[in-house]
């Protein structure tokens, strides 16, 4: 789907490199997180979560950092491929509140 | 097992008309919520659903509604369509706190 608009923060990486997407939000009683790809055409692709009594979770060449502090959240991807351009949405929820509070979204490109 | 499924995927109202989403969650999924999504807005949240009860509905104006069926099965509504209602609406279900979308229904109010 068209899900991001002109303003949207892009993150060009050359292919094989790491690739580091920040997220800031704003509640501080949110509880847990979940990161998203969203490729053209299509719906949110969820990719990893972490709870906010962690502040690291590593999936499959991706890897999740919270730190509650600042309320900021960051997914690492290694060793970046080309099916790996999207964009990337973080989320957030307070428990109880059963909705997601989403980010604005960062465009990746992986150059060849 | 299936994901979501979304109906129709692509549709094209004029002003004033009213329109009906339909979202199917995966099975075992009891919670739906929906999301309207566009380039200027992001990812908005709309209402959630859990056995048919609406637990949390986001700004939007009344025109905006929902329903879930005992089969958890939802439909949105949206009446007296507005050009601003172009939008990719988007459905996702859980089982408890992990969110999966549906690819969406694109609306297109001329």
């Amino acid at each position: 789907g068209e899900s991001v608009g002109l303003h949207l923060p892009t993150l060009s990486v050359q292919e094989g490199d790491n690739s580091i997407i920040n997220c800031a939000y704003s509640n501080s009683a949110s509880d847990y997180f979940i990161w998203y790809k969203q490729e053209s055409g299509k719906g949110p692709q969820f990719i990893i979560d972490i709870r906010s009594n962690m502040d690291k979770r590593q999936g499959q060449r991706v890897t999740v950092l919270l730190n509650k502090t600042v309320k900021h959240l960051s997914l690492q991807i290694a060793a970046t491929q080309p099916g790996d351009s999207a964009v990337y949405f973080c989320a957030d929820n307070t428990s109880g509140t059963y909705k997601y509070i989403f980010g604005t979204g960062t465009r990746l490109k992986v150059l060849a | 097992k299936a994901g979501v499924t979304q109906t129709p995927r692509y549709l094209i109202k004029t002003r004033g008309q009213q329109v009906t989403l339909s979202c199917s969650p995966i099975s075992g999924h009891r919670s739906v919520s929906w999301y309207q999504q566009t380039p200027g807005q992001g990812l908005q949240f709309l209402f959630e659903y859990f056995s048919e009860t609406q637990r949390n509905k986001g700004n939007f104006p009344g025109r905006f509604s929902g329903r879930q069926f005992s089969n958890s099965r939802s439909e949105m509504n949206v009446s007296t369509l507005e050009l601003g209602d172009s939008a990719l609406y988007l459905c996702a279900s859980s089982l408890h706190n992990e969110q999966f979308f549906g690819p969406g229904t694109r609306l297109t109010v001329l």
